[in-house]
């Protein structure tokens, strides 16, 4: 049981946009704490993806977009491509355990 | 290029100990605070433990806390885990990242530890 929650799975067509919703807690999140989004492509080491609830890394494509509100946060795919498949996982710092929490991560597939 | 490679995995039998580390090259390693993560076969990723840049401070998820030190040592661009008490559930390849304001903005490649008799 992951501390930040995200739904399993989510899909998309060709050109479509998803979002990936992360929700957390008093301790985390709603604390305050910014929220940061990782890709992990099939078979390869997770990627930074969104930091600070909503900046993107220097070569991240602006198809991909982060909010936060509240104790939860989200993550938008615009224009849904086939090598945006792979999982995705969101990340804040809690307080009540002094340490980084991630997501239980969610598989995005594009159909 | 920054770059972060990982080293010391193998296998392990349950209560053995296994030493990674992670050589850091490309920037100035002894300025950022550190971190393993782990993700167990097929599961998600764990965030195991994190030390300040000049090592005076550590924390641990509480899984691993008292099992495993994490350590680094500037002086050789290097971070280190070292792992006790291994168990099963220790079974995962680990990451080790470079964590600037809370979020890890590089990662390496991981190693794999693997923990069975």
């Amino acid at each position: 049981q992951s501390v930040l929650t995200q739904p399993p799975s989510v899909s998309g067509a060709p050109g479509q946009r998803v979002t990936i919703s992360c929700t957390g807690s008093s301790s985390n999140i709603g604390a305050g704490y910014d929220v940061h989004w990782y890709q992990q492509l099939p078979g390869t080491a997770p990627k930074l993806l969104i930091f600070r609830n909503s900046n993107r890394p220097s070569g991240v494509p602006d198809r991909f977009s982060g909010s936060k509100s509240g104790t939860s946060a989200s993550l938008a795919i615009t224009g849904l491509q086939a090598e945006d498949e792979a999982d995705y996982y969101c990340q804040s710092y809690d307080s009540s355990l002094s340490g980084s929490v991630f997501g239980g991560g969610t598989k995005l597939t594009v159909l | 290029e920054v770059q972060l490679v990982e080293s010391g995995g193998g296998l392990v039998q349950p209560g053995g100990s296994l030493r990674l580390s992670c050589a850091a090259s490309g920037f100035t390693f002894s300025a950022y605070w550190m971190s393993w993560v782990r993700q167990a076969p097929g599961k998600g990723l764990e965030w195991v433990a994190n030390i300040k840049h000049d090592g005076s401070e550590k924390y641990y998820v509480d899984s691993v806390r008292g099992r495993f030190t994490i350590s680094r040592d500037n002086a050789k661009d290097s971070l280190f885990l070292q792992m006790n008490s291994l168990r099963a559930e220790d079974t995962a390849v680990y990451y080790c990242a470079s964590e600037y304001s809370y979020y890890l903005d590089v990662w390496g490649k991981g190693t794999t530890v693997t923990v069975s008799s």
